[in-house]
């Protein structure tokens, strides 16, 4: 059962846009929401996360846009560069006790020059 | 994450065999989980362990086993190895906070 819907599947952007990968979740309990980004050869690793009492988080170029209500979350890629091209994943978990993560399918970003 | 590392990088073998992934630890986490991933479907839990006493199935335990061997050790074996457990395998592992994962450089792995 997926509880985690991604998309799209594969994105490309030109140098300098924006890039912006979408997410939905099911489950209500969820109360963190990672982004994971993976280079080829290389395991996942965590890029920016948020939770859901703030409705936006920064950090630099990346940005997490989060919407409680209709239970959907956001990566927003500003002034993307070829370096940025990568497979990005969301996830979710509910924090403390026996801690999960449920990840989205990937999205697949190629950043051309 | 040199923290997490996995060995073999890359492995070969034949439908029937039986094979081990091994995955070591030095970020001091008590917990360890075994993913795969797939194109299209991103990383599937197989197993995981919150300490050496506890192991749990994940989403796609049929046809895997694992051992915790110690706090920094966590192997995966496919008993009876089928060319549909040809995949991208990861070990990862957090601590008990907030759950970020930790992610090793994964194991490729060819069932012919």
């Amino acid at each position: 059962q997926q509880q985690v819907k991604q998309s799209p599947q594969s994105l490309i952007v030109q140098k300098g846009g924006i890039s912006i990968i979408n997410c939905a979740y099911e489950n209500t309990a969820f109360d963190y929401f990672p982004w994971y980004q993976q280079f080829p050869g290389k395991g996942p690793a965590l890029l920016i996360a948020i939770r859901p009492d703030v409705s936006e988080k920064k950090e630099g170029r990346f940005t997490i846009s989060f919407n409680k209500s209709a239970k959907q979350f956001s990566l927003h890629i500003m002034d993307s560069q070829p370096g940025d091209s990568a497979t990005y994943f969301c996830a979710a978990s509910v924090s403390g006790g026996y801690q999960k993560v449920t990840f989205g399918t990937g999205t697949k970003l190629q950043v051309i020059p | 994450d040199a923290d997490v590392t996995q060995t073999p990088r890359n492995r070969i073998t034949k439908t029937g065999k039986r094979i081990m992934l091994e995955c070591s630890q030095t970020k001091g986490h008590d917990r360890m989980y075994w993913y795969r991933q797939d194109p299209g479907l991103g990383l599937r839990l197989i197993y995981y362990s919150f300490d050496v006493k506890d192991i749990n199935k994940g989403e796609i335990s049929d046809g895997y086993s694992v051992s915790r061997q110690a706090q920094a050790k966590f192997s995966l074996s496919l008993e009876s190895a089928i060319p549909n457990q040809t995949a991208l395998y990861f070990c990862a592992t957090s601590d008990s906070g907030v759950g970020t994962q930790y992610f090793g450089p994964g194991t490729r792995l060819l069932v012919l």
